[in-house]
């Protein structure tokens, strides 16, 4: 089956910890993004990356770093340096072609500081 | 700035009772409008891409349509498995494969 899958599905972290979030895709896309999502707001862009070795911050990439070292994979780090970690992280992907630009999610990620 | 404003926050409705929700944008120059569904606790559903105003999509129960200010999404005769959170996005042309986000509508369909 084609899709996106992320790991874990539930993360606790301690305060002063950095974590990593994996996002896997095999739908052969280009483009990989992360989001942040918190409650009853809509979806913030973290980093987005239209090709491997290549990525641009978003909107509230401040706390946060990713690689593409893989067109599969577009794993999150959450540094120490993010001062209001707990939220939902989604990943996604899209085809770079023009004209078909629908992103697709994956499952989410939960993100607890304890 | 890329804005999206999505109105009601939250709507209840009884099973059968059709209604709509709203996706008002600001965007430079629009690529793309982009309806998702969301579970609680999921990853969002991708449902509909409109492209350029007058333009209208069907999926089931849900019809989408667009204007050059705001799109509709229209929930006929909803079921209690059409609850859940609706998401608007658009993609302004200047902002490459960017998706600009609404808060989401939630919807509640009692049966």
């Amino acid at each position: 089956d084609g899709g996106i899958t992320q790991s874990p599905k539930y993360l606790f972290r301690k305060e002063g910890q950095n974590v990593t979030l994996s996002c896997e895709q095999n739908l052969n896309h280009d483009a990989m993004y992360w989001y942040r999502q918190d409650p009853g707001q809509g979806l913030r862009l973290i980093y987005y990356s239209q090709i491997v070795n290549d990525f641009q911050k978003g909107d509230i990439a401040e706390g946060y770093s990713v690689s593409r070292e893989k067109k599969e994979s577009f794993p999150l780090t959450v540094t120490s340096a993010q001062k209001n970690p707990t939220a939902f992280y989604l990943c996604a992907s899209s085809m770079r072609a023009s004209g078909n630009n629908e992103q697709f999610f994956g499952p989410g990620t939960r993100l607890t500081v304890l | 700035e890329d804005q999206v404003t999505q109105s009601p926050e939250a709507l209840r409705l009884q099973e059968g009772e059709s209604s709509s929700l709203n996706c008002s944008y600001t965007v430079s120059g629009l690529r793309g409008l982009f309806w998702y569904r969301q579970d609680p606790g999921k990853g969002p559903e991708f449902l509909f891409t409109l492209y350029s105003a007058g333009e209208e999509k069907e999926k089931e129960r849900l019809k989408a349509t667009l204007t050059k200010k705001e799109s509709f999404l229209h929930i006929t005769a909803p079921k209690p498995e059409d609850s859940a959170t609706y998401l608007c996005a658009v993609q302004a042309t200047a902002a490459g494969n960017k998706l600009t986000f609404g808060g989401g509508t939630r919807v509640l369909v009692k049966p």
